[in-house]
């Protein structure tokens, strides 16, 4: 069966501080990990996409890593904003341009000043 | 880039009534759509695939006669929460994508509250 787990459930840093959030899937065959942030009462919206080939992805502040080996991939925030007080969400895509799409629980983050 | 607006943001409705949502997509063409639930603390559940001049396409576990799904144009599905329960309350989020390998573009939701 196709999972994604995601970790931590929920997280709280101080503005200005760096963290990174975890994402362990077992879906097969492999084809791309999304990452979405979601605010909360809104849709969520695409961060980065990872294929099997990458290794690292940057956008903006936001860098997301992905070893298909161990099948874990993180999303690293650093110099966090209040802005970023979201749920981020790890969107893993099995098969080529599938529409079979398991997706995580989220993280919800919280930056406090 | 690729819009999906959703519509209403927000209702609420008495028991036994019937809810319909709209999920446009603004600025290109989706032949297939796709209906979320969200509950508290929870990820989306996939309901149902919206499918443009077919039969959507439900998930296990979701009644199709309860959730009609309409997908008349390509830039338009449809969601109508027939014979509301206040166990349907939720968030109700569509999604599009715009080419083969693009992101699904999600609406902005739907917060369902059922009286």
């Amino acid at each position: 069966k196709n999972q994604v787990e995601q970790s931590p459930q929920s997280l709280i840093i101080l503005e200005g501080k760096n963290c990174t959030l975890q994402c362990n899937y077992t879906v097969s065959p492999f084809s791309n990990l999304r990452w979405y942030k979601q605010d909360t009462g809104r849709g969520p919206v695409s961060l980065t996409i990872m294929t099997f080939s990458e290794n690292t992805k940057s956008n903006g502040r936001y860098t997301a890593t992905l070893d298909a080996d161990t099948k874990q991939s993180s999303l690293h925030i650093t110099a966090s904003q209040l802005s970023d007080s979201a749920s981020y969400i790890c969107v893993v895509s099995a098969g080529a341009g599938s529409y079979q799409l398991t997706f995580g629980k989220g993280t919800k983050l919280s930056v406090i000043p | 880039g690729a819009v999906v607006s959703q519509h209403p943001s927000r209702v609420i409705c008495k028991s036994g009534t019937s809810v319909k949502i709209e999920c446009r997509s603004l600025d290109f063409q989706a032949t297939t759509m796709f209906w979320y639930r969200q509950f508290p603390k929870q990820s989306l559940m996939l309901m149902a695939t919206s499918n443009e001049g077919s039969k959507a396409t439900y998930e296990q576990g979701v009644e199709k006669d309860k959730f009609l799904i309409n997908h008349a144009s390509l830039t338009l599905s449809t969601l109508t929460v027939t014979s509301a329960h206040p166990e349907d309350s939720s968030f109700y989020i569509c999604s599009a994508k715009s080419s083969y390998n693009s992101p699904l573009h999600f609406g902005n939701g739907t917060r369902l509250t059922v009286t």
